[in-house]
């Protein structure tokens, strides 16, 4: 199975700042990723799919890149609705499987 | 509107056994494979199973496979997934997805959950 480790476990930060989390995966999965938002107490959000597309309806603020292993989420300029945990998922080969996700919280 | 609501979450005993649906609509339901994804408490997403639009081919988690069976109704548009021989480890909120596109490799749209519990 391809392990997904996410980086960091959780951060801080204020709104207006840009972040950036990291995916990096056990083998390569070509462009197979995608990240999803999760908030507590409901389902989770496709935000980027195959690496770096924009799910529609995603604001702009959201960006991702990588290829084979290693894979980056930023968003710039964090807005309110923006703090929750976000998880990476490969998409290469069954089984899929996700990251543990990165929490960020308010600063 | 897409929407996706599971239903069939219940507290159950060990080995005991249960059955979730996951009524679709709002798109070509026929033409999406759709999956099961789960959260225990306080934890990460699991993918659970993937289905194909035609329901010929069917995918799983090793946790799960030789007791968990996905199936699909297009008729009525309709997943389920048929759990058997439950473990403490399956608790779980129990997510229905849309995929993406026909080889449902991202998930779209999310029902809301349905939790399972097995205890006893």
């Amino acid at each position: 199975d391809i392990r997904l480790t996410q980086s960091p476990p959780s951060l801080s930060a204020s709104v207006g700042d840009s972040v950036t989390l990291t995916c990096r995966a056990s083998q390569g999965v070509s462009g197979w990723l995608a990240w999803y938002q999760q908030k507590p107490g409901t389902a989770p959000k496709l935000l980027i799919y195959a690496a770096s597309y924009l799910q529609g309806g995603v604001p702009s603020r959201f960006s991702g890149s990588g290829s084979e292993t290693d894979f980056s989420l930023t968003i710039t300029g964090l807005q309110p609705e923006d703090f929750a945990t976000y998880y990476c998922q490969q998409a290469n080969s069954f089984p899929y499987t996700f990251g543990q996700g990165t929490k960020v919280e308010m600063k | 509107e897409v929407q996706v609501l599971e239903s069939g979450g219940d507290l159950v005993q060990p080995g005991g056994s249960l059955r979730l649906s996951c009524a679709a609509s709002g798109f070509s339901f026929r033409t999406y494979a759709m999956a099961w994804v789960r959260q225990a408490p306080g934890q990460g997403l699991e993918w659970v199973s993937t289905i194909s639009g035609t329901g010929e081919t069917t995918f799983y988690a090793d946790s799960v496979r030789g007791r968990f069976t996905v199936s699909r109704d297009n008729s009525k548009n309709t997943v389920y997934l048929e759990m058997s021989s439950l473990r403490a480890e399956d608790t779980a909120v129990y997510f229905c997805a849309k995929g993406r596109d026909y080889g449902g490799y991202y998930f779209d749209s999310w029902g809301q959950g349905t939790l399972v519990t097995v205890s006893s």
